[in-house]
């Protein structure tokens, strides 16, 4: 079980939008979909923002969407604000009742 | 709602082992995926294993298995993880986590606990 593949960082201006993917393989992210996003701010726990590839849990901002084509997924957050810098995972059902993180995304805001 | 509480930070020697607990509180328990994941010092996330309480089987990343034990007390709605062997490489904060939705065992995490450090040293 390799750690799915996400670029080091990605950076934007206020109100740009961002997209950061995830690659994985047919035994993950190709095979299921049961991709998930989380958040992770400094010194907090992670917070599920999509989940099922593309659903949103209750009070998370529309802002944040997810899709998947083939291996990668990709999670896109439009009209980027200060608060969402952070460090962001996917995370993929990978077969036989077990999971698959991402490597991670820092993301800044500029 | 629930709230997932864990025990304290821990502090153990190579070669030994640690078993550290995640109490929920407020909610349903033994109907959801916990899972168990941990984070390095400055690294990213890792998934350990899992259990839902009324499925008994665990499930666990191959890289764990035969190291790591989970079980589930449905009686105090407290999961365990036992580790052995420790090495440096296990210095992390280990974090449970209660899956979205009921009796689903592929759902992503939507409730975290806050989190157990645990030194190997």
């Amino acid at each position: 079980q390799s750690a799915l593949t996400q670029p080091r960082s990605v950076s934007g201006s206020p109100g740009q939008s961002v997209i950061i993917s995830c690659t994985g393989a047919s035994s993950d992210v190709g095979g299921y979909n049961y991709v998930s996003w989380y958040q992770q701010h400094p010194g907090k726990a992670p917070k599920v923002i999509i989940y099922d590839v593309d659903k949103r849990p209750s009070g998370v901002l529309d802002r944040f969407s997810g899709s998947k084509s083939g291996d990668t997924a990709s999670l896109t957050i439009s009209g980027l604000q200060a608060e969402d810098e952070a460090d962001y995972y996917c995370s993929s059902y990978a077969g036989l009742y077990t999971f698959v993180f991402g490597t991670g995304t820092r993301v800044t805001v500029l | 709602q629930v709230r997932l509480v864990q025990s304290e930070a821990e502090v153990r020697k190579p070669g030994s082992s640690v078993k550290i607990s995640c109490k929920a509180s407020g909610g349903t328990f033994s109907r959801y995926l916990i899972s168990w994941v941990r984070q390095a010092p400055g690294q990213g996330l890792e998934w350990v294993g899992g259990i839902t309480p009324i499925y008994v089987t665990p499930q666990y990343a191959q890289k764990f298995q035969g190291r790591v034990t989970i079980t589930a007390d449905d009686s105090t709605d407290t999961v365990y993880m036992h580790v052995g062997s420790l090495r440096s490489e296990d210095t992390a904060l280990y974090y449970c986590a209660r899956g979205l939705i009921e009796r689903s065992p592929f759902v992503a995490s939507d409730v975290w606990g806050q989190g157990t450090m645990v030194t190997v040293s």
